[in-house]
Formats: structure tokens, C-alpha cells, sequence
């Protein structure tokens, strides 16, 4: 098993301009979840979906777009980015809401 | 609201002591609560979990923690750290009444030789 799969690893962007990111599971998981790491922030929750077709705002929604079209993936939008949004970002997933959390291995992100 | 702290930015110990990195918790109800750990360049990985029963969890690699409700603390810990254990700790919980797991900010671990 693969786990979970995002691309791409890297990206650099210009302000304003947009891109998505995808994460893709393998295990049947219902839950997917998209973090954001910043310096001494720990995980920010940025937008979850608790199955196929549901989607649902965490911590740091603004300027992200999700969609879950397919149970196996998550996938994350930036229409425009800012340089706010240069940031390492993570997917996961879980079986059930208080089980434990399954992470691809990020993505680094830049806006300039 | 939850919130989960790390009060050490960074913990450093000798090769073969005791090691302990602290978490404290503030969640309604009864806590579920997580250690992960992130080693460069990679994604958090699940080291253990408390939901309910004893207070000393056992998870991988030789790690455990203990509970402590009245403390609101859940501490990880290991008998004898390795260099290899050197890396990034969080912190994580929720209660059950809650949409989402809260993070704390994280704790660097350096296992000296």
C-alpha cells in the first residue's frame, strides 16, 4: 500500500496565480484532512471532508477551495496566491474522526 | 475552544537518559490524545494514543506517556533515548464533542551522542 500520496512536492508561484494540490489514499478512508505547517504553529486545519462529497472549513479556511469528488481523493485549491499562503502543506487521513491520523509526506510551497 | 501547549520549543538530552517532552491540554469533556512525531522532510507519524483506561500509554519505538487528568498533562517519555530519536514532537488532541484535532506547536528533540 502507498498510503498517502500528495503532489506535487514542490511549487513555486507567483502572486495571483493559482494551482491545485492533490492527495490521494488508499486504506478506504472516510476522513481526509488538509494542514498547513508554519514555524512554531504547529498544524493548522485548513479544510476536512468526512466522506465522498463533503467537504467542511477548519481552522484556516480563507483563499483554499477543497473538493471531494472520490473517495480517494482530497484535493486542495489556491485561486490566488499570496505570499501568506508560502507554507509546507499536509494531507491526511483516518478511518474514524478520533482515530489516528495517516500523513503523506507534504508539500512545499512557495508564493513570491 | 481547545488548545494544546508545548511549553519547550526545544528539549535536548545525552545519548541513554531518560527523555520527557511535555504536553498540557485544555479540551471540554474527556480528552482524546495523540503523540506524532516528524522526522525532516517527512510527514507526522503516529506514536501513540490515550482514549481511555490506563494511564501510561506504550506506543512505538519504546515511547510511552502518561495521563494525567488532574494535571491536564499527558507527557512523552522514554527510559533511554537514542540519536536517532532526535526530531520533531507534536502534541495533539480533541474531545469528543469536537470537529477537529488541535495540534500543539511542536517540540525539537536532540538526542546527543
Amino acid at each position: 500500500n502507498a498510503g498517502v500520496t500528495q503532489t506535487p512536492k514542490f511549487r513555486v508561484l507567483k502572486t495571483g496565480q493559482s494551482m491545485t494540490l492533490l492527495c490521494a489514499q488508499d486504506m478506504n478512508h472516510e476522513y481526509m484532512y488538509w494542514y498547513r505547517q508554519d514555524p512554531g504553529m504547529g498544524l493548522r486545519l485548513i479544510h476536512y471532508s468526512v466522506g465522498e462529497g463533503t467537504t467542511a472549513k477548519g481552522e484556516v479556511p480563507d483563499g483554499y477551495n477543497v473538493s471531494r469528488l472520490k473517495k480517494q481523493n482530497f484535493l486542495l485549491g489556491l485561486e490566488s496566491a499570496a505570499p501568506s499562503q508560502t507554507s509546507v502543506y499536509f494531507c491526511a487521513s483516518s478511518y474514524l474522526r478520533n482515530e489516528k491520523l495517516f500523513f503523506g509526506s507534504g508539500t512545499q510551497l512557495s508564493v513570491l | 475552544a481547545q488548545s494544546v501547549a508545548q511549553p519547550e520549543d526545544q528539549v535536548n538530552v545525552a545519548e541513554g537518559n531518560p527523555l520527557t517532552v511535555k504536553c498540557t491540554y485544555s479540551v471540554s469533556g474527556n480528552p482524546y490524545l495523540f503523540w506524532y512525531v516528524q522526522y525532516p522532510n517527512r510527514g507526522l507519524q503516529f506514536l501513540l494514543k490515550y482514549i481511555t483506561g490506563d494511564n501510561l500509554v506504550k506506543g512505538s519505538y519504546g515511547f510511552e506517556a502518561e495521563f494525567n487528568k488532574s494535571q491536564t498533562s499527558f507527557h512523552l517519555k522514554k527510559p533511554s533515548a537514542l540519536v536517532s530519536d532526535s526530531a520533531l514532537y507534536f502534541c495533539a488532541a480533541f474531545s469528543g464533542s469536537a470537529r477537529q484535532l488541535t495540534f500543539g506547536s511542536g517540540t525539537q528533540l536532540t538526542v546527543l551522542p
